[in-house]
């Protein structure tokens, strides 16, 4: 298995700007997991998907943040506009709902918004 | 707000001893724990899960669990400069999410 595929791995744009990310998720894993890590803040949990679903977004810092997962294989984290303060390693995960709870990261994709 | 705690470190051993790891959790109703290692600019890659009380060793690694006292930790045994990373610890919520720690820095000295 090719594991958590996640595009673009590295992203550098301008204040305003409208960024979107990708994330293809293990193939039969049904829920699907966006997280920020920075320095201060550690690891924090966006949004969380189970089948396609969106079940929990609170962790969405604002309505600049959205995200959408319209098939079992394709995922995207848009941020419109973007900030500096939203720069940092956007993770994407993957998980066997009904297994338990093991999470396969994908390789990230490292923000910086000038 | 459920929560899980590690000290950032870093912590800091000699080759060929043992690294002990603590985390602790707030949520008494969690019934599954996992321990990540992330190296510099690396993602997360989990290395042991436990869900009973007690210990589980896998290789050079014991992931000790006990739930009466909120507290989960990982042993790395004959620790090795290639053991150096960030561990995060997680927890397992109700709905199938994780809630990390921020992690401990381990250095591991030739």
């Amino acid at each position: 298995d090719a594991g958590v595929i996640q595009s673009p791995r590295h992203e550098v744009t301008e204040m305003g700007q409208e960024v979107t990310l990708r994330c293809k998720p293990i193939s039969g894993h049904n829920s699907l997991f966006w997280y920020r890590q920075t320095m201060m803040r550690g690891l924090e949990l966006l949004i969380y998907f189970n089948n396609n679903v969106p079940i929990d977004d609170s962790g969405m810092p604002e309505d600049r943040f959205s995200a959408k997962m319209p098939n079992a294989s394709f995922s995207t984290l848009k941020i419109q506009p973007s900030e500096p303060r939203d720069s940092a390693v956007y993770f994407c995960a993957s998980a066997l709902r009904g297994g338990l709870n093991e999470q396969f990261f994908g390789p990230g994709t490292r923000l910086t918004v000038l | 707000q459920k929560e899980v705690e590690q000290n950032s470190g870093p912590l800091s051993v000699p080759e060929g001893a043992i690294a002990s790891l603590n985390c602790t959790y707030s949520d008494r109703g969690s019934q599954s724990f996992f321990w990540y290692r992330q190296y510099s600019g690396k993602s997360p890659e989990l290395i042991m899960f436990i869900y009973s009380n007690g210990d589980k060793e896998d290789g050079r690694f014991t992931a000790q669990l006990n739930k009466a006292s909120q507290y989960v930790s990982l042993l790395i045994r004959d620790s090795q400069p290639s053991d150096s990373a960030t561990y995060l610890c997680a927890v397992g919520g109700s709905q199938g999410n994780l809630i990390f720690g921020k992690g401990t820095k381990l250095s591991v000295k030739p």
